[in-house]
């Protein structure tokens, strides 16, 4: 089958950093994406891990572990626009694109 | 350069009509994919269209069905229309390795809000 799992909501403080987690069990997986969604508008590519370990970009970084079917998305440096949902997808094998999401996480950022 | 365009923005419809909703890739890219949203849910993919031809289709009833352009383009429709067919509806394109390899970053659209009455 195929599941992806992450916390429905999330709060922090402005200037903090935040920890998104992810897991996943999904066949075939060939990486995790990471979208950011604000209300009402498109989800925007933020990342993708393939091989394990941490990749940076600015002030958001995202973790893979394949061994443990374990992300996450680190937030630095948080600011009121990071206010959104954050949306986990596995990429899946099998010659065409196709992702599966999770739910979402909804992070609020208060002042 | 322009992003995925859909139309249109907003609809509302009735139990049992049809509707068709439309989708212009970014330029170049070959490969359209649509997805419901359902609120407060992630996206879930409904087809993958490359090259005019359907390339992956998600679990989905027989009232919706989609087709693709020679320009890439593409519509989906939904037939039959049912209380639960509202949703955000999103188109994405991508345009690395012809839409063969499933971690080419997908574009999204800014959606098609569908509410059934």
């Amino acid at each position: 089958g195929q599941n992806i799992d992450q916390p429905t909501e999330m709060t922090a403080t402005e200037g903090a950093i935040v920890q998104i987690n992810c897991t996943y069990q999904t066949s075939g997986f060939n990486g995790l994406f990471w979208y950011q969604q604000h209300a009402g508008e498109a989800p925007t590519f933020l990342s993708y891990n393939v091989l394990d370990g941490l990749e940076e970009k600015g002030r958001f970084s995202s973790f893979l572990s394949r061994s443990k079917g374990y992300s996450y998305l680190l937030l630095k440096e948080l600011q009121m626009k990071d206010s959104a949902s954050y949306l986990c997808a596995s990429a899946l094998s099998g010659g065409y694109n196709k992702l599966i999401f999770g739910a979402g996480t909804r992070l609020a950022v208060h002042p | 350069d322009a992003g995925v365009t859909q139309s249109p923005t907003h609809l509302i419809k009735t139990r049992g009509q049809q509707v068709t909703l439309r989708c212009s890739p970014i330029s170049g890219h070959k490969s359209v994919s649509w997805y419901q949203q359902v609120l407060g849910q992630g996206p879930q993919f409904i087809f993958q269209y490359y090259e005019k031809e359907e390339r992956g289709r998600g679990n989905f009833p027989d009232r919706f069905s989609a087709r693709q352009f020679p320009n890439y383009s593409s519509e989906l429709n939904v037939n039959a229309l049912l209380l639960g067919d509202s949703a955000l509806y999103l188109c994405a394109s991508n345009g690395l390795a012809g839409g063969r390899v499933s971690t080419d970053t997908q574009y999204f659209g800014p959606g098609t809000r569908l509410t059934v009455l």
